[in-house]
C-alpha cells in the first residue's frame, strides 16, 4: 500500500538555526512528492514539488528538498530558519497517474525557539 | 501559482440542517477535485475525489448520502453536508488537480463547520 512517513511529530529550533524535516515514502513506482505547510486555522500552502529530473527541489520561502531514491527519502531542508516558519508541515505523495488523492505523512509540528 | 478558493471559510450551523461548501479553481480547469477532512492536530483525512460531470468516489467510511458532492462544471465542486449534527464539526479542505501543471495539486483555505 502507499504511504507516506513523518517520523517527527515536534521539531524545535532556534531562530537563525538550520532545519531539516524527514520524509520517506512507501510506493510501487516513484511518486510525485510534494511538501506544504499549513499555519493555524488555515489551508494548506505549497512549498515544492518533485516529478522527476533534477533531484534537489528549490521552493518557496527558502525552503528546498532532496530526493533520494535510494532511501526512499524526500527531506524538506531550509539554511536558516525565522520565527514565522513555525507551522505544521506535511510531506505528501501522489501516484503518478495522478488520479487518486494525496497520501498524507501525519505531519511534523515545527516550534521555533528565541 | 495556481488558486483554489474555498467558501465559506467558516460556519455555524444547527443541528439538522444542511451547509454547503464550494471550493473553485481561480485560474486552471480542474478535472479532478479532492475533499478533506481535518480534525484538530492531525493529519488531513481523504473523504472523496470528485471528477467533473461523474459521480464522486468516497473513500470507506465516509456516508456519501451525507456528504454530497457535485462536481458540475471544470471549475466548481460542492460539498453539501446533509442532516449536520455536531459531531461533523471539522475543518473541511478541499484541493483541485492541476493537469496542465503536471497533476500539481493545490489546495483551497478550508472551511470551518461547527454544528450547534
Amino acid at each position: 500500500a502507499q504511504s507516506v512517513t513523518q517520523p517527527d511529530i515536534h521539531i524545535t529550533v532556534s531562530e537563525g538555526a538550520s532545519l531539516e524535516l524527514r520524509c520517506n515514502y512507501s510506493y510501487g513506482a516513484t511518486p510525485y512528492l510534494f511538501w506544504y505547510v499549513q499555519s493555524p486555522g488555515q489551508g494548506l500552502q505549497l512549498l515544492l514539488k518533485y516529478f522527476s529530473g533534477d533531484t534537489l527541489v528549490q521552493g518557496i520561502k527558502g525552503f528546498e528538498a532532496e530526493f533520494k531514491r535510494s532511501q526512499s527519502s524526500f527531506n524538506l531542508r531550509k539554511p536558516s530558519v525565522h520565527w514565522s516558519d513555525a507551522a505544521e508541515y506535511f510531506c505528501a505523495g501522489l501516484s503518478g497517474g495522478g488520479a487518486d488523492g494525496l497520501t498524507f505523512g501525519k505531519g511534523t509540528h515545527l516550534i521555533i525557539q528565541p | 501559482g495556481a488558486v483554489v478558493s474555498q467558501h465559506p471559510s467558516w460556519v455555524i450551523c444547527k443541528s439538522g440542517t444542511s451547509v454547503k461548501i464550494e471550493c473553485r479553481s481561480l485560474d486552471f480547469q480542474a478535472t479532478t477535485m479532492f475533499w478533506y477532512r481535518q480534525f484538530p492536530k492531525q493529519s488531513l483525512m481523504l473523504m472523496a475525489t470528485s471528477n467533473e460531470g461523474s459521480k464522486a468516489t468516497y473513500e470507506q467510511g465516509v456516508e456519501k448520502d451525507k456528504f454530497l458532492i457535485n462536481h458540475a462544471s471544470l471549475t466548481l465542486s460542492t460539498l453539501t453536508v446533509t442532516s449536520a449534527h455536531p459531531e461533523d464539526s471539522s475543518f473541511y479542505i478541499c484541493s483541485a488537480r492541476d493537469a496542465g501543471a503536471g497533476n500539481t495539486i493545490y489546495f483551497g483555505e478550508g472551511s470551518w463547520l461547527t454544528v450547534v
